[in-house]
């Protein structure tokens, strides 16, 4: 069972340069979402898409743009990296009604802006 | 809105020791309450959860945690760990109209299992 994953797991990127992270689900769940996580600071939420064609902003979306064409994928994209955004990255997904409250969750991608 | 506070950042205990993880959390409406596990170099796991019914929920490994409403918080015990315990935990809320959709997590707390 893949679930939830994420790609590249680690990468190392200049101040200015951009890159997208890749996130992608076989559950069929319409629900998937980005989370940042920082030293001190727990999950802090980016974007999330409650279905293909629909996104909204988090906590903390500057700098970060997303797009769902389809349900399996989220694609997370820094236009011009910032030192700021070195951070560990989450991708997760959940069905859209969900009462039960479970995030499934990547493995994670480690980005270092220099 | 919604927020969580753990009181630690990080706990040590010994082995087959209890333990105690605390969050308390603010909302001005009902909400549903979680706590993750993210062991060394993964993802979060669900540990378990309050939605509704009765105030002390039990998870995975062990774990049970408590709703306390009037005090509005929702600690995480075990009353016997064990070195694979060893993990950071994280205590998660989110109001029912929102339902999984926004959850909020708190700082997380970093437990290490001494021998």
């Amino acid at each position: 069972n893949a679930g939830v994953t994420q790609t590249p797991k680690f990468q190392v990127l200049k101040t200015g340069q951009s890159m997208t992270l890749q996130c992608a689900q076989d559950m069929n769940h319409e629900y998937m979402s980005w989370y940042r996580q920082d030293p001190g600071m727990g999950l802090r939420l980016i974007h999330y898409s409650v279905g293909a064609g629909i996104t909204d902003q988090g906590e903390v979306p500057n700098g970060y743009n997303v797009s769902r064409s389809t349900t399996e994928d989220f694609p997370l994209r820094l236009l011009s990296a910032a030192p700021s955004q070195t951070s560990v990255y989450f991708c997760a997904s959940s069905p859209r009604l969900a009462a039960t409250g479970e995030l499934f969750f990547g493995e994670g991608s480690r980005l270092t802006v220099l | 809105a919604q927020s969580v506070t753990q009181l630690d950042s990080q706990v040590p205990v010994f082995e087959e020791a209890p333990v105690e993880l605390r969050c308390n959390y603010s909302s001005s409406v009902s909400v549903y309450l979680f706590w993750y596990v993210q062991y060394p170099n993964q993802g979060l796991q669900l540990l378990l959860k309050y939605l509704s019914g009765s105030t002390l929920v039990k998870g995975i490994n062990g774990f049970e945690a408590e709703f306390n409403k009037s005090q509005t918080s929702f600690h995480l015990r075990k009353p016997s760990v064990h070195i694979s315990d060893t993990a950071e935990y994280f205590c998660a809320v989110s109001d029912l109209l929102q339902g999984a959709q926004k959850l909020v997590f708190g700082q997380g707390t970093r437990l290490t299992i001494n021998p």
